[in-house]
């Protein structure tokens, strides 16, 4: 157990519809990530928060949004749901700093979109 | 942006051989190499990191190295065992005004045969 906690583990719905997913980090960290894996694929940064501010932004598209709060628990958004958006969200969280880089992933939200 | 290519992207070796997964980098300025295991269906775990100013690091049947000229690191598992199976992804992280985004390869598949 990584410490990370992902809520739903599983979701399905249909398309156009919108979800969120939520995210609370190991304590002490206060960096959260969302990472993206689709079927034989990698693992697709989408974006990061730093204490509750947005810090990098990777391959997350204009329907996805993400934020962070003030307890450090975050939430992806996902609108206007396509088929193509199936797949396994991972969180992961750091503590951060220039020396401790260990990113720490949670179990995992499959999202199925019917 | 970084760019990580990851190779083979399956690798099937007899118990108690070795397996080698080599990875290269685009980005000069990475300086965090983590290595995550990832079982199907589960979350990708941190099994071994090298950060730049090293350039090899072991723990028990697993080593890191690091070519920092060639901007290529491999994985070496020794003494292989079933329980080994699983999908491998290198990454690179770069530090940049506080942003740490990890760049994955693609994974490596490695079957460990009885």
């Amino acid at each position: 157990d990584s410490g990370v906690t992902q809520t739903p583990k599983h979701l399905i719905t249909a398309t156009g519809q919108r979800v969120t997913l939520r995210c609370s980090p190991r304590s002490g960290d206060l960096s959260v990530y969302w990472y993206q894996q689709s079927l034989d694929q990698g693992l697709q940064f989408l974006i990061q928060y730093y204490n509750g501010e947005e810090r990098a932004k990777g391959n997350i598209l204009e329907r996805f949004s993400a934020q962070q709060f003030p307890d450090l628990h975050s939430e992806l958004n996902l609108s206007s749901l396509e088929l193509g958006d199936s797949a396994l969200y991972f969180c992961a969280s750091s503590v951060e700093g220039t020396t401790r880089n260990e990113q720490f992933f949670g179990p995992g939200t499959r999202l199925t979109v019917l | 942006g970084e760019n990580v290519e990851q190779h083979p992207s399956t690798l099937s070796v007899q118990e108690g051989d070795s397996a080698v997964i080599k990875c290269t980098y685009s980005d000069s300025a990475s300086n965090y190499f983590p290595w995550y295991k990832q079982e199907l269906g589960k979350r990708p775990q941190l099994i071994i990191d090298i950060r730049s100013n090293v350039g090899e690091k072991k723990d028990q049947r697993i080593a890191v190295t690091l070519n920092k000229t060639a901007k290529h690191f491999s994985l070496h598992i020794t003494e292989t065992q079933p329980e080994d199976s699983a999908v491998y992804f290198c990454a690179a992280l770069r530090n940049g005004a506080g942003s740490y985004q990890l760049t994955f390869g693609k994974g490596t598949k490695l079957s460990v045969i009885p």
